[in-house]
């Protein structure tokens, strides 16, 4: 079946630097993917909407300048959170459509 | 507003004992999806229910829809250790796999 790969799995930074967290579907193309951030213990929250050739749609609440969104082509969507800082620690997880292919996600720490 | 807002619960029950969550939601939909998610893991999509569906198996879960009353339940039969899980359920509006996911049940199979 469609596989989605999520990468990296995990990642501690330094507060103020950027991180790339990458997700690539492995065998269709993905015009369309779907970034979501889940605090502990708490549900998934979509943050955008990523669009292959064009910008992504963000979600109320969600700055489009900390959270860079790049879809340069139909198998990759790049997010990078840029100065991270502690509150960013979060699991962050994409899905690719047509189908609701998930990654294995991302756990961001922020020291 | 957050679609798919099950009653967040922890719920601990026996090894072959029966399992049942709830999800309620808001606005109309196209389907409506349960996940499984293990502690700090990625998701595990377990059934796809369409708006025009009202009961759907899948091996040992079943799920139902009512749009009328805009809510979904899932049961798990002859539970297992295994099962132990977070289980989210999650709309989606137009068909286009833009997710909005519900508080999640946490459930504990006891061997």
């Amino acid at each position: 079946g469609a596989v989605v790969s999520q990468h990296p799995s995990r990642v501690i930074c330094k507060s103020g630097t950027s991180v790339k967290i990458e997700c690539r579907s492995l065998d269709f193309q993905a015009t369309t993917m779907f970034w979501y951030r889940q605090f502990p213990k708490q549900s998934l929250m979509l943050m955008a909407t990523s669009n292959e050739g064009s910008k992504a749609t963000y979600e109320q609440g969600v700055e489009k300048d900390k959270f860079l969104i790049n879809h340069a082509s139909l198998t990759l969507s790049t997010l990078t959170v840029t100065s991270a800082h502690p509150e960013d620690s979060s699991f962050y997880i994409c899905s690719a459509s047509p189908e609701a292919f998930f990654g294995q996600g991302t756990r961001l720490t922020v020291v | 507003s957050q679609q798919g807002e099950e009653d967040p619960q922890a719920l601990s029950i026996q090894e072959g004992e029966n399992a049942t969550m709830n999800c309620s939601y808001k606005t109309s939909i196209n389907n409506l999806q349960w996940y499984r998610q293990n502690s700090g893991r990625g998701l595990v999509h377990l059934i796809l229910i369409r708006s025009n569906e009202r009961e759907k198996h899948s091996g040992r879960l079943r799920v139902t829809l009512d749009t009328s009353k805009k809510s979904s339940s899932l049961l798990i039969t002859a539970s297992r250790a295994a099962d132990t899980a977070s289980y989210f359920c999650a709309t989606d509006h137009y068909g286009n796999n833009r997710l909005a996911f519900g508080k999640g049940n946490q459930v504990v199979v006891i061997p």
